[in-house]
């Protein structure tokens, strides 16, 4: 089975600041990555797949990198909206989650 | 706009039964398929299980196997989930997501429900 890994597991952070989130997995997964984004008491949404693919509607203030067994999520102003816990998953192989990173208002 | 409504959670007892349903609107259900993901309480996401988009090809997650049955009703526009032999490591809000490849699956999800609770307590 393919393991992910995320770091940190909680960032904290201020309105305008540029959040970085890294995301390993425990073996080559080539580009087959998503990353999601959860608020308390809702789905999952869906913001970057294939490693570096923006989903439709979300802003351009996302993106993400990466490739092989290293991905990192950036936003690169972070705005109010954006606090949240963030996801990364592996589909290379079925299905596999990181634990998550929390971002907080600091 | 695509749309997907869990129901069917609950509270049920240790080795009792539940069957979960998500109806799907918004889009061709018979040409995608899908999947449910959980998640325990403050807790991670956890892929359960994935049926293709003609009902065909089935894969479950380990921890789920042999005590699972995902089922779909493309007439219906309805999935379901069979859900025997609960635990308490069953406890989760339970997700139906939908996969954005046509014709197949990808195991990553474009679109999901709001979720649908269930508790497995004495």
């Amino acid at each position: 089975d393919i393991q992910m890994t995320q770091s940190p597991s909680t960032l904290s952070a201020s309105v305008g600041d540029r959040v970085t989130i890294t995301c390993r997995a425990s073996q080559s997964i080539s580009s087959w990555l998503a990353w999601y984004q959860q608020k308390p008491g809702k789905a999952p949404k869906l913001l970057i797949y294939k490693a570096s693919s923006l989903e439709s509607g979300v802003p351009s203030r996302f993106s993400g990198s990466g490739s092989g067994t290293e991905f990192t999520l950036t936003i690169s102003s972070l705005q109010p909206d954006d606090f949240a816990t963030y996801y990364c998953q592996q589909y290379n192989s079925y299905s596999t989650f990181g634990p998550g990173t929390k971002v907080d208002i600091k | 706009q695509v749309q997907l409504v869990e129901s069917g959670g609950g509270v049920v007892q240790p080795g009792r039964s539940l069957r979960l349903s998500c109806a799907a609107s918004g889009f061709t259900f018979s040409t995608y398929g899908m999947h449910w993901v959980r998640q325990a309480p403050g807790k991670g996401l956890e892929w359960v299980t994935v049926i293709s988009y003609d009902g065909t090809n089935k894969y479950y997650a380990d921890s789920v196997k042999g005590r699972f049955t995902i089922s779909r009703d493309n007439s219906r526009y309805t999935l379901y989930l069979q859900m025997n032999s609960l635990t308490a490591e069953d406890t989760a809000m339970y997700y139906c997501a939908k996969d954005p490849s046509l014709y197949s699956h990808s195991y990553y999800f474009d679109y999901w429900g709001q979720g649908t609770l269930v508790t497995v307590s004495s």
